[in-house]
């Protein structure tokens, strides 16, 4: 059964540094994209950017380049997202998704990250 | 980048009655790479449609997708109280982005 497994929630202060990760199980993780979506509270999906495990290769977003970092360590099957100074503003719901084989939709989601920043 | 619209906002629709909603894309994409989710509060989106017209393993047969070039739509014959839910399309050509949601509530 494929799975994608978040980290659990965090609760931060704005200019900490965060990292949070997305694991995959049940498939060969090295030959599938990995995406991350934001949820703001309350608000719509938005595609921040993919990596591809087996070589590492990264897709930004526009408006998210820069302001996030992404990637992947396929010996442990592991997906991360990461931030160097968190904003109140990136309080969100964060998910990854699996582009799978049917037309690279993304076809198996993990259950989300909720991140607060908060003073 | 390629914007997605999504129209309406929100339908306000009984249980039993036909939802359409749509998505409109700022410029031409392939349908191949247009597909459609589901999400409950609480919970992450699901695969309902991809290729624009194909239902995923498990969406219930009473969901079809349409649509060609710039316009494309998402049809719920006869809805079931499970699909009161908020719908994204979402293109993935050389840029991906999402529609803003159409939210399905009870009327």
């Amino acid at each position: 059964e494929v799975q994608l497994v978040q980290s659990g929630a965090e609760v931060k202060k704005p200019g900490e540094s965060l990292k949070i990760f997305c694991k995959g199980a049940g498939y060969s993780f090295s030959n599938y994209w990995i995406g991350w979506v934001r949820q703001m509270p309350g608000k719509g999906l938005e595609w921040m950017g993919s990596i591809y495990p087996g070589d590492s290769a990264i897709s930004y977003s526009p408006s998210f380049q820069g302001q996030v970092t992404i990637s992947a360590d396929k010996s442990i099957n592991a997906a991360f997202l990461q931030w160097s100074s968190l904003k109140a503003s990136d309080t969100a719901v964060y998910y990854c998704a699996r582009r799978g084989d049917a037309a690279m939709a993304l076809d198996y989601w993990g259950h989300g990250t909720q991140v607060t920043v908060s003073s | 980048e390629v914007l997605l619209t999504q129209s309406p906002g929100t339908l306000s629709l009984s249980p039993g009655e036909r939802a359409t909603l749509s998505c409109r894309a700022s410029r031409t994409i392939s349908a191949s790479y247009l597909s459609w989710y589901q999400q409950t509060p609480g919970q992450p989106p699901r695969l309902l449609i991809y290729g624009a017209s194909t239902r995923a393993a498990g969406t219930p047969d009473r969901f079809s997708g349409s649509g060609s070039g710039t316009d494309f739509t998402l049809t719920i014959t006869k809805l079931q109280p499970e699909d009161f839910a908020v719908y994204y399309c979402h293109q993935y050509g050389t840029s991906l982005t999402f529609g803003g949601g159409t939210k399905v509530q009870i009327k």
